[in-house]
């Protein structure tokens, strides 16, 4: 059993297109994020949403658009893509309101490619 | 005052050898430093963290180092072996907050 699972895992696409991908998880968490990896490997935060409310909205492009239908599900829209956009998206979750006593669980990553 | 600095950028050393990792930060507000391993093609899993009540925590060959009044910590692998390559990132959060500030990353290999 997968605990935070997204899919695609893989995604090619042509500068300008519209993509989804999507994130859910089954450990009961009542937060999740968007992470984007770039090639150097930073890890940065883009959003979080807890009990499906928006809770981080770093600096990031009105382009993207995170949407939670439930605390097991998030999904990040992206439209017009550049290709600046092109890296490793990685959903996580956690459960309560302090890191401190539980941490993450991410998934495997979307390895988004922009040509 | 956000920011983690994380180095060295990428390490080698021999099987058995000890890796040391080194993170500081700025912001003494941060109150939960871990450590995550992430392997290619995967995401990052956390390895060990500490609390800066305590100088050191050591979960099997993983040791982290704490010093509060540098502002620094490090984590240390203890018989390292080839399944030790990975790419290590260090982090810290704050209380009350939903984010860890994550440090730049690095990659260990591991010679057999």
């Amino acid at each position: 059993d997968t605990a935070v699972s997204q899919t695609p895992k893989y995604l090619v696409t042509q500068m300008g297109n519209d993509k989804s991908i999507k994130c859910e998880q089954n450990l009961g968490h009542d937060t999740m994020y968007w992470y984007k990896q770039d090639s150097k490997k930073f890890l940065k935060i883009m959003f979080s949403y807890n009990n499906k409310e928006l809770i981080i909205n770093e600096t990031v492009p009105n382009r993207f658009s995170p949407k939670s239908p439930d605390k097991a599900h998030l999904n990040l829209h992206i439209n017009s893509l550049e290709l600046g956009d092109s890296a490793v998206y990685f959903c996580a979750s956690s459960q309560g309101t302090w890191l401190s006593n539980y941490g993450y669980t991410f998934g495997s990553g979307t390895r988004l490619t922009v040509v | 005052q956000q920011q983690v600095k994380q180095s060295p950028q990428s390490l080698i050393v021999q099987k058995g050898g000890i890796p040391i990792i080194n993170c500081a930060y700025e912001n003494t507000a941060f109150d939960y430093f871990p450590w995550y391993q992430q392997f290619p093609g995967k995401g990052p899993a956390l390895l060990i963290a500490i609390r800066p009540d305590v100088s050191e925590k050591k979960e099997g060959r993983f040791t982290i180092s704490f010093n509060k009044s540098a502002k620094q910590f490090s984590l240390h692998i203890m018989d390292s072996q080839p399944g030790d390559s990975a790419t290590y990132f260090c982090a810290a959060s704050r209380a009350g907050t939903y984010k860890y500030i994550f440090g730049t990353g690095t990659r260990l290999k591991v010679l057999a």
